[in-house]
């Protein structure tokens, strides 16, 4: 059983720039829900797909955007990118459904925006 | 509107001794009341989780008191060793869909 992965683990854009962050879940997952942590802060909830659909949204404006694919995997892209927008970047999967089931974090992808 | 607030921000305690952190939360409709562990460079991790339903559940050396009138959770590690070093954040969600996070407790526990 693989874990949780994400690419790349580093990234550093200007700002203005756009960005895809990229998330493959733990096999047998259908989940995937994205998370910004700033530095010295606890997660933020950004967005959860559940087979490809989202499936709720935090409090993060349209330009944080996302996709899953059919295998389940995710991509999140921010556009204009803001200074602020300088986190790390956390998804993390869990198999969906009407019982409540654990998620799993990936390793995070460090965004510094310029 | 900070959903979760978690205290302290910081937490130092010798090896051997109990370190307790606290959380507050706002949204009655939470059903699902998880505490994670992170390591630097790591995502954060599932420790213990609570529904509220129950006012206490103990896995091992970790502990959740859950008091649900005041709308309070605990987490409780017995007997810490230095390698429950780390940052422990307290989370709450409803239906598993958003998860509201605290801001995070680092803790140092002394040799």
């Amino acid at each position: 059983e693989t874990g949780v992965t994400q690419s790349p683990t580093h990234l550093i854009k200007t700002r203005g720039q756009q960005v895809t962050l990229r998330c493959s879940s733990q096999s047998g997952h259908n989940t995937v829900s994205w998370y910004q942590q700033a530095l010295g802060q606890g997660p933020q909830f950004i967005f959860q797909y559940y087979r490809e659909e989202e499936n709720g949204r935090g409090n993060f404006p349209p330009r944080f955007s996302g996709l899953q694919f059919p295998n389940y995997s995710s991509e999140l892209n921010v556009n204009a990118l803001e200074l602020d927008d300088s986190a790390l970047y956390l998804c993390a999967s869990s198999l969906g459904g009407p019982i409540y089931n654990e998620q799993f974090f990936g390793p995070g992808t460090r965004l510094t925006v310029l | 509107q900070q959903q979760v607030k978690q205290s302290p921000q910081s937490l130092i305690v010798q090896k051997g001794g109990i370190s307790i952190i606290n959380c507050a939360y706002e949204n009655t409709a939470f059903d699902y009341f998880p505490w994670y562990q992170q390591f630097p460079g790591k995502g954060p991790a599932l420790l213990i989780a609570i529904r509220p339903d129950v006012s206490e559940k103990k896995e091992g050396r970790f502990t959740i008191s859950f008091n649900k009138s005041a709308k309070q959770f605990s987490l409780h590690i017995m007997d810490s060793q230095p390698g429950d070093s780390a940052t422990y954040f307290c989370a709450a969600s409803y239906n598993f869909n958003k998860f509201y996070f605290g801001s995070g407790t680092k803790l140092n526990v002394k040799p």
